[in-house]
C-alpha cells in the first residue's frame, strides 16, 4: 500500500462526454503525475502538477488538463471522450524536493468508453 | 532525449529457477533507472531503483539489478522464482528536465512462472 488513493475504481462513459478522475496524494508528497495505460502498453505520462501549477506535459492534445489542489490532492479532466480514451489512468504522487522524485502510483481509474 | 528499451516482451520460467529481465536505457544525463511491478488488475508497485549510488540495487522479494553505464543496461534478475512473481515488469528512466522529473516508461515485460 502506498497511500496514494484513486477515485472511482472503474468508470463508464460514451463518446463526446466528460469525465473528472481524482488522486489523494501520499502523506507528505508535493506533487502528482498522471498517466495513461493502455491495455498491453506501458504507461504513457499525460502531466505533471507540482504547487497547484502544471510543470511538465507529454503528448496528449488540451482537451486533458488537470487541477492540483492545495492540499496536494489532484484531478484529471477529459473532455470530449474518445474511443481511444478507454484505458487505465494510473495517478503517482512524489515529493519535489530537488533530487530523485520516486514515485508511488495509486490503484487506477479504469475508464470505458463507449 | 530518453528512452527505454525492454528486449522481451515475455519471459517464461519454471518455478525456482533464476529470473533475468532485460532493460536498456537512452539518456542525455545521468538518469536515475527504476523497476516497477505490476500484478493483474493492480496499480504499480516499486520493486527498486538506482540513482547513482552502488551499481548493484536491491529491491523487495529478492530482485536486484545492476547499473552498467558501459552498456546502458540495467537488468533485473532474481535468484529463484516464485509462483507469485508472475506480473508484469516495467523498467523506467528519469531524469530531471525544465524543473520536472521527466519519466519514461518501457512497454513491459510479462513475466510466466511454470509450476
Amino acid at each position: 500500500e502506498t497511500g496514494v488513493t484513486q477515485s472511482p475504481t472503474h468508470l463508464i462513459k460514451t463518446r463526446g462526454q466528460q469525465v473528472t478522475l481524482r488522486c489523494s496524494s501520499q502523506s507528505g508528497h508535493n506533487t502528482v503525475s498522471w498517466y495513461q495505460q493502455a491495455l498491453g502498453q506501458g504507461p504513457q505520462f499525460i502531466f505533471q502538477y507540482y504547487r497547484e501549477e502544471e510543470n511538465g506535459r507529454g503528448n496528449f492534445p488540451p482537451r486533458f488538463s488537470g487541477l492540483q489542489f492545495p492540499n496536494y490532492s489532484s484531478e484529471l479532466n477529459v473532455n470530449a471522450l474518445e474511443l481511444d480514451d478507454s484505458a487505465l489512468y494510473l495517478c503517482a504522487s512524489s515529493f519535489n524536493g530537488g533530487g530523485t522524485d520516486t514515485q508511488y502510483f495509486g490503484p487506477g481509474t479504469r475508464l470505458t468508453v463507449l | 532525449a530518453q528512452s527505454v528499451t525492454q528486449l522481451d516482451s515475455h519471459v517464461s520460467v519454471s518455478e525456482g529457477t533464476p529470473v533475468l529481465l532485460r532493460c536498456n536505457y537512452s539518456s542525455s544525463y545521468s538518469p536515475s533507472l527504476f523497476w516497477y511491478v505490476q500484478h493483474p488488475n493492480k496499480g504499480l508497485q516499486l520493486l527498486l531503483k538506482y540513482t547513482s549510488a552502488a551499481t548493484l540495487v536491491k529491491g523487495i522479494n529478492g530482485f536486484e539489478a545492476e547499473f552498467k553505464k558501459s552498456e546502458t543496461s540495467f537488468h533485473l534478475t532474481k535468484p529463484s522464482a516464485h509462483m507469485s512473481d508472475a506480473a508484469e515488469y516495467f523498467c523506467v528512466v528519469s531524469e530531471r528536465s525544465g524543473g520536472y522529473q521527466k519519466v519514461t516508461f518501457g512497454t513491459g515485460t510479462k513475466l510466466q512462472v511454470i509450476p
